[in-house]
């Protein structure tokens, strides 16, 4: 059975362009959250959506926004992009459970 | 919300058991404490979790102290596949806007 699955793998930007980002959940799996890792400050939340939804928001900017489609597979888009926004995105899926939950591989973007 | 404290870094030889320690001593009644580890270039992947009693599985062992402020991950004869940044979670929740994973201790195995 396929994990979770993200694509990109790599994506380099330069700043003040947008970025989209592609996650595909493990089959049957309704919920995908979306976090940033950047170098040094750990895992943060941005993104949750279930059944299509946006159930939940981390502390980020509105230029940070996303989808669920039907499918259940996500977007994460990113615009005016920043050199802070360089990061590992990760993607993340769960049925049902909000506390167990299974990683994709990770976006990294690199802006310059 | 539960504060955890890791090392930031620890070293093991190969087959060696490792004792991955873990402070969590805000932690509420419930909580649940989570394991997570994060090998190079990979995505985070569950370890193990547990309540109040000592847990194992097939990768590793939890040993949960009697008042729960502390906990400790056992991996009882670490391989050079166990070289990861190991977290600590309590309360893990991937749908909350305050989850965090921290930065964990980093482990590296000597050959």
């Amino acid at each position: 059975e396929a994990g979770v699955t993200q694509s990109p793998t790599h994506l380099i930007k330069t700043r003040g362009q947008q970025a989209t980002l592609r996650c595909s959940p493990i089959s049957g799996h309704t919920s995908v959250y979306w976090y940033q890792q950047a170098l040094g400050l750990g895992l943060q939340f941005l993104l949750w959506y279930d059944e299509g939804e946006e159930r939940n928001r981390g502390n980020f900017p509105p230029r940070f926004s996303g989808r669920q489609f039907p499918n259940y597979s996500s977007e994460l888009n990113v615009n005016a992009l920043e050199l802070e926004d360089s990061a590992l995105y990760l993607c993340a899926s769960s049925f049902q459970s909000s506390t167990e939950a299974f990683f994709g591989q990770g976006t990294r973007l690199t802006v310059v | 919300d539960a504060k955890t404290t890791q090392p930031n870094s620890m070293e093991s030889n190969e087959e060696e058991p490792v004792h991955l320690p873990c402070n969590h001593s805000t932690i509420s009644g419930t909580d649940y404490i989570h394991w997570y580890r994060q090998l190079p270039s990979q995505g985070p992947e569950y370890v193990i979790h547990g309540l109040t009693s000592n847990v194992n599985n097939r990768m590793a062992s939890l040993a949960i102290a009697e008042d729960r402020k502390s906990s400790t991950l056992i991996l009882h004869r670490a391989t050079l596949r166990d070289a990861a940044v190991y977290y600590c979670i309590p309360n893990l929740d991937f749908g909350n806007e305050k989850l965090t994973f921290g930065t964990g201790t980093r482990l590296t195995i000597i050959p």
